[in-house]
């Protein structure tokens, strides 16, 4: 079983900034199988990359994803106000989903 | 535009069942999307994948909830189901139903909060 690990758990910076999210899986895992998704309070989450470093559909170009092996990245390169959330890493594999534990991004 | 939402009851004794279901619109169930199923969060916790169906009936399940979970497709209804038996306290979440890709969830409820208390 994949175990994926989130760091930090929270990060303070302020708008304009550049926010590097990082997810550790267990053991190596496929390119394929990464996705990452931002949920804003009290809303679902929704799916920002897929496949490690594919946008999805509507997602601004500010967000990247990046990584291989059992380290990945989400980078947000310029934050704006409605990019302060939770972000969760997740892996498919052998038929089954695992989430992080995510990590919350606040504002400074 | 595909869109899903959750119904059921919002209150559940423990030991009894859990029964939830989702309404897609804007799309047939038989044919937007290979896998249907359900993710619940934990008020202030992490999302946990509960399991995923194929619209053709093929079922994965978590396996810390398989042996009570019951995922099933409703085609004519375009509705798909959960079935959650025997819940505890430790059951009260987010309810999300969702549609997934091979690899990641594409689409998502607005969930629903279900709360087990007697």
């Amino acid at each position: 079983e994949i175990v994926l690990t989130q760091s930090p758990g929270t990060l303070s910076l302020s708008p304009g900034e550049r926010a590097t999210l990082s997810c550790r899986a267990s053991q190596s895992v496929s390119t394929n199988y990464l996705a990452w998704y931002q949920q804003r309070p009290g809303q679902a989450p929704r799916l920002l990359i897929y496949a490690s470093s594919s946008r999805a559909t509507g997602i601004p170009d500010r967000f990247s994803g990046s990584g291989s092996g059992t380290d990945f990245t989400l980078t947000i390169s310029r934050l704006e106000p409605e990019d302060f959330a939770v972000y969760y890493c997740q892996h498919y594999g052998a038929s089954v989903y695992t989430f992080g534990p995510g990590t919350k991004l606040e504002i400074k | 535009q595909l869109q899903l939402q959750e119904s059921g009851p919002g209150l559940v004794k423990p030991s009894e069942t859990l029964a939830l279901t989702c309404t897609v619109s804007g799309g047939s169930i038989s044919s937007s999307s290979p896998y249907w199923g359900w993710i619940r969060q934990s008020p202030g916790k992490g999302l946990e994948w509960i399991g995923s169906m194929y619209y053709s009936g093929s079922t994965y399940l978590n396996p810390s909830l398989k042996s009570r979970v019951t995922i099933s497709i409703e085609k004519s209804k375009n509705q798909f189901s959960l079935r959650l038996t025997s819940v505890t306290a430790a059951d009260t979440a987010v309810y999300y139903c969702a549609r997934f890709t091979g690899a990641a969830v594409v689409s998502w409820g607005q969930g629903t909060l279900v709360t087990v208390s007697s």
